[in-house]
C-alpha cells in the first residue's frame, strides 16, 4: 500500500462546478497535510494547509481532514479553466527519524472545461 | 524578495559523466530537499538536510549525493549519470520542520 494515495483522475469538470479531490494516507500519526497545485512545466506551489480535523476554507477552495479515517479532500468551489492543473496531496511524516518529511501523492490531474 | 532558485533549468548530459544541480534559497531555512519528478511516480525524496553540515538520504538517493557547507546552498551531484536519472528534479526548503516546504522552479535533465 502506498503511504499516500489520491483519486487516480484524470478529473474532468465544467466550469462553474464544484471539483473534489481527495487523499488518503497510512501514517496514523502524521498531523499535517498540504495541497498543492502544479501547472504544466512549473513547480508545485502551495494551496491549502490543514492540521486540525474538519474545513478550512480560503476563497474558493476548501479542504477537508478526517484523522479517524486517515483522509483528506480539496473541493474547489465555482471551478475555473484555470483551475486546470495537477493537484497533489502531501502529508508531513510525523515520527523518528522520518520527522520533517514530506511524503507526496501521485498527483491528480483537474481539467476544468468551458 | 526571498526566493529559492535552480540552476540550470535544463541541461542535457552523457550518462557517465558527473552532474552538478545547485539550489540557492535567501530565506535562510535550515531545511532543504531534493525531489525527482517523473510521470507515474509523482515527488520522490532524494536527500534532504536540517542544517549545515547534515545531510539524509531519501527514498531514492542511489547514484546521488548532497553537501552542506553552507545555509543557503544544497548542490545536487551524480555521480556517474545514467539514462534512468532523465527527470526533473525540484529542490525545497522549509523553515520548520512542521510547516510547509517551498520549491524551486525546477531543473529537466536529459541523460543521453
Amino acid at each position: 500500500q502506498k503511504e499516500v494515495e489520491q483519486n487516480s483522475g484524470p478529473l474532468s469538470v465544467p466550469e462553474g462546478a464544484i471539483a473534489s479531490l481527495n487523499c488518503t494516507y497510512s501514517d496514523r500519526v502524521s498531523q499535517s497535510f498540504f495541497w498543492y497545485r502544479q501547472y504544466s512545466g512549473k513547480s508545485p506551489e502551495l494551496i491549502m494547509s490543514i492540521y486540525s480535523n474538519g474545513d478550512k476554507e480560503d476563497g474558493r477552495f476548501t479542504a477537508q481532514l478526517n484523522k479517524a479515517s486517515q483522509y483528506v479532500s480539496l473541493l474547489i468551489r465555482d471551478s475555473q479553466p484555470s483551475d486546470s492543473a495537477t493537484y497533489l496531496c502531501a502529508v508531513l511524516n510525523a515520527g523518528g527519524t522520518s520527522y520533517g518529511k514530506l511524503t507526496f501523492g501521485q498527483g491528480t490531474i483537474l481539467t476544468v472545461h468551458p | 524578495d526571498a526566493e529559492i532558485t535552480q540552476s540550470p533549468r535544463h541541461k542535457i548530459t552523457e550518462t557517465g559523466r558527473q552532474v552538478t544541480l545547485a539550489c540557492h534559497q535567501t530565506w535562510n531555512h535550515n531545511n532543504m530537499f531534493w525531489y525527482r519528478q517523473d510521470l507515474g511516480h509523482g515527488l520522490r525524496l532524494i536527500h534532504y538536510s536540517y542544517g549545515v553540515q547534515d545531510t539524509n538520504k531519501g527514498e531514492v538517493s542511489d547514484g546521488y549525493s548532497v553537501s552542506r557547507s553552507n545555509t543557503e546552498d544544497l548542490p545536487l551531484t551524480l555521480e556517474s549519470a545514467a539514462s534512468s536519472q532523465t527527470s526533473v528534479y525540484f529542490c525545497a526548503s522549509k523553515r520548520n520542520l512542521d510547516t510547509e516546504a517551498f520549491f524551486g522552479q525546477g531543473t529537466r535533465l536529459t541523460v543521453v
